[in-house]
């Protein structure tokens, strides 16, 4: 039982294009939402996070996006890069818990 | 100045043999977790502890053994070494009162 559902699996954006990464839940007791970014060979790393008191989060060219009726939240990056080629996981985390619950992963290619 | 070390970073052992994973993180975090990632990049938690104490044991099976020595280190013993054990695992930290995870650089086990 998949309790983060995401999509798409892979996705392929021009450079300065806008890529999208979506993501649903089931679990209404999760209250952080944090995405993770994965390079090659190295752990995953926190890259934005929102807690579902707020529809929107941004920092520079990250945006979250939330929500909480529909339990959906998703990730826009803008003006993307080649460097932002990576692996993006959504992640939920309970109230009160330390777990976190990934998402399946986004294989991110931007081409030039 | 390494966050959440792990050691070994490769480790390739035949079937039926006992391996450790060593993990060490230097941020005073007083939380430390096992994931596992699978050959399809799924992130799955194994364990947690707080303070040297379990506190999350998922559906593993008992040949993979957790021990925290103290609050910085987290090592993960396993025995007979199956072929589906074959994946990347990662050691993380994190305060119990914050949210964020940091994530070590990975383990590569493969067994043959």
């Amino acid at each position: 039982q998949q309790q983060v559902k995401q999509s798409p699996q892979s996705l392929i954006v021009q450079k300065g294009g806008i890529s999208i990464i979506n993501c649903a839940y089931e679990n209404t007791a999760f209250d952080y939402f944090p995405w993770y970014q994965q390079f090659p060979g190295k752990g995953p790393a926190l890259l934005i996070a929102i807690r579902p008191d707020v529809s929107e989060k941004k920092e520079g060219r990250f945006t979250i996006s939330f929500n909480k009726s529909a339990k959906q939240f998703s990730l826009h990056i803008m003006d993307s890069q080649p460097g932002d080629s990576a692996t993006y996981f959504c992640a939920a985390r309970k109230g009160g818990g330390n777990k976190l619950t990934f998402g399946t992963g986004t294989q991110l290619k931007v081409e030039l | 100045d390494t966050a959440v070390s792990q050691t070994p970073k490769y480790l390739v052992t035949q079937m039926g043999n006992d391996k450790s994973i060593k993990c060490e993180q230097n941020l005073g975090h007083d939380t430390m977790y096992w994931y596992k990632q699978d050959s399809k990049k799924f992130l799955k938690i194994m364990f947690s502890y707080n303070n040297k104490e379990l506190i999350i044991n998922e559906t593993v099976p008992n040949r993979f053994s957790p021990k925290s020595p103290d609050k910085a280190h987290l090592n993960l013993h396993i025995n007979s070494l199956e072929l589906g054990d074959s994946a990347v695992y990662f050691c993380a930290s994190s305060q119990a009162s914050t949210t964020e995870a940091f994530f070590g650089q990975g383990t590569r086990l493969t067994v043959v």
